[in-house]
Parts: C-alpha cells; sequence; structure tokens
C-alpha cells in the first residue's frame, strides 16, 4: 500500500526561524511531488511541486527532494506567524488519473 | 495557479435529506475529478475519483450508492449525499487536475462543510 509519512507536530519555531518540515513516502514509482498549505478551516492550497532531485526554491520556500531515500522536505525561511498552518505532503505515480496520496500534515506555529 | 469553485460553501440540513455539491474547474478542462473527505483534526481522505462520461470510482468503504457523482462535462462534477445522517457532516473538497498534463498538481476547491443535524 503506497503511504506518504510526515511528522503530525506540531512544529515551533520562532518569527524570523527556519521551519524544516520532513516527508517520506514508500512507493519508488513516484514522480511527482508537492507540499500544500492548509489553515483550519480552508482547503489546500498548492505552495510547491518538485519532480527532480535536488532543490527547488520559490520565495521563502525550498523544496528538497531525494529519490534514493525516498524522502522530500520543505524549508521555510523567515518564518511568519502567517505560515502557522498544516503543510500536507503529497504524491502521484505519474499515472492519468491518479489522485494524490497525501500525508497526514505536519501542524507548525511560528511564534512573535 | 488553476481555479477550481466549489459550491456551496456551507449547508446545514436535516437527517433524511439529500445534498448536491457542485465542483467546476474555471480556466481548464478536467476529465478526472476528485472527491475527499476531511473530518476535524484528520488528514484528507479521498472517496472516489470522478471520470467524465463514465462511472465514478469509489474508495474502499465508501458507499457508492450514498456518495452519488455524477461527471457530466469536462469542467463540472457534482457529489450528492443522499440521505444524509449525522455522520456525514464533514468538510467536502473536490479537486481536479488540468488534462493537459499529467505531472500537473492537484488544485482545490475551496470545500463544502456540511453539517447534519
Amino acid at each position: 500500500q503506497k503511504e506518504v509519512e510526515q511528522n503530525s507536530g506540531p512544529l515551533s519555531v520562532p518569527e524570523g526561524a527556519i521551519a524544516s518540515l520532513n516527508c517520506t513516502y514508500s512507493d519508488r514509482g513516484s514522480q511527482s511531488f508537492f507540499w500544500y498549505r492548509q489553515y483550519s478551516g480552508k482547503s489546500p492550497e498548492l505552495i510547491m511541486s518538485i519532480y527532480s532531485n535536488g532543490d527547488k526554491e520559490d520565495g521563502r520556500f525550498t523544496a528538497q527532494l531525494n529519490k534514493a531515500s525516498q524522502y522530500v522536505s520543505l524549508l521555510i525561511r523567515d518564518s511568519q506567524p502567517s505560515d502557522s498552518a498544516t503543510y500536507l505532503c503529497a504524491v502521484n505515480v505519474n499515472q492519468a488519473g491518479t489522485a494524490l496520496i497525501f500525508g497526514k500534515g505536519t501542524t507548525l506555529s511560528v511564534s512573535s | 495557479g488553476a481555479v477550481v469553485s466549489q459550491h456551496p460553501s456551507r449547508v446545514i440540513c436535516k437527517s433524511g435529506t439529500s445534498v448536491k455539491i457542485e465542483c467546476r474547474s474555471l480556466d481548464f478542462q478536467a476529465t478526472t475529478m476528485f472527491w475527499y473527505r476531511q473530518f476535524p483534526k484528520q488528514s484528507l481522505m479521498l472517496m472516489a475519483t470522478s471520470n467524465e462520461g463514465s462511472k465514478a470510482t469509489y474508495e474502499q468503504g465508501v458507499e457508492k450508492d450514498k456518495f452519488l457523482i455524477n461527471h457530466a462535462s469536462l469542467t463540472l462534477s457534482t457529489l450528492t449525499v443522499t440521505s444524509a445522517h449525522p455522520e456525514d457532516s464533514s468538510f467536502y473538497i473536490c479537486s481536479a487536475r488540468d488534462n493537459r498534463g499529467g505531472t500537473a498538481p492537484l488544485y482545490f476547491g475551496p470545500g463544502t462543510r456540511l453539517t447534519v443535524l
């Protein structure tokens, strides 16, 4: 069974610090990896996608992918209180029509 | 990013009634849409995959006769919760992927919060 694992947290960091969120997945055939942010009571919002090994940066966010280790992470630099949310890691195996498999999410709390 | 709309955003109904939720992709076509459900403080759970012009595919444990899905066009899928009961109260979220790319991410609608009294 395909699984995506995340530490549920909460992960607490002070404002301005780097938040590091981690995710592992079980299916070696996985091709596409995504990070979504979900505020309480709202639907998930895509913040990063990554498809190849290495780092991908977008503003304060950096996604890191290591397919050999089946590991994907998200770094948030200069964390802000508005970053406080649940971050969902999602994976798919790149088959047409395949839904994403989600982890249970890591709750991040950034204190001012 | 791509836009997915969902209607209604919130519905309160009596036990035994049916509720229809609409999901539309506004600026792209989606052969496949996905319906998720999320209970408080829990993760997203895939309920079913909605396929344009054919029957939906349901996940294990999801009753197809209770959660009716219709995907009548490339931009519209509907989920009808039939004979709703209080245990069906949840946050229902649809999602869709642009037809043009298998690697494209899923975009989510804003969700529908269903409360069954």
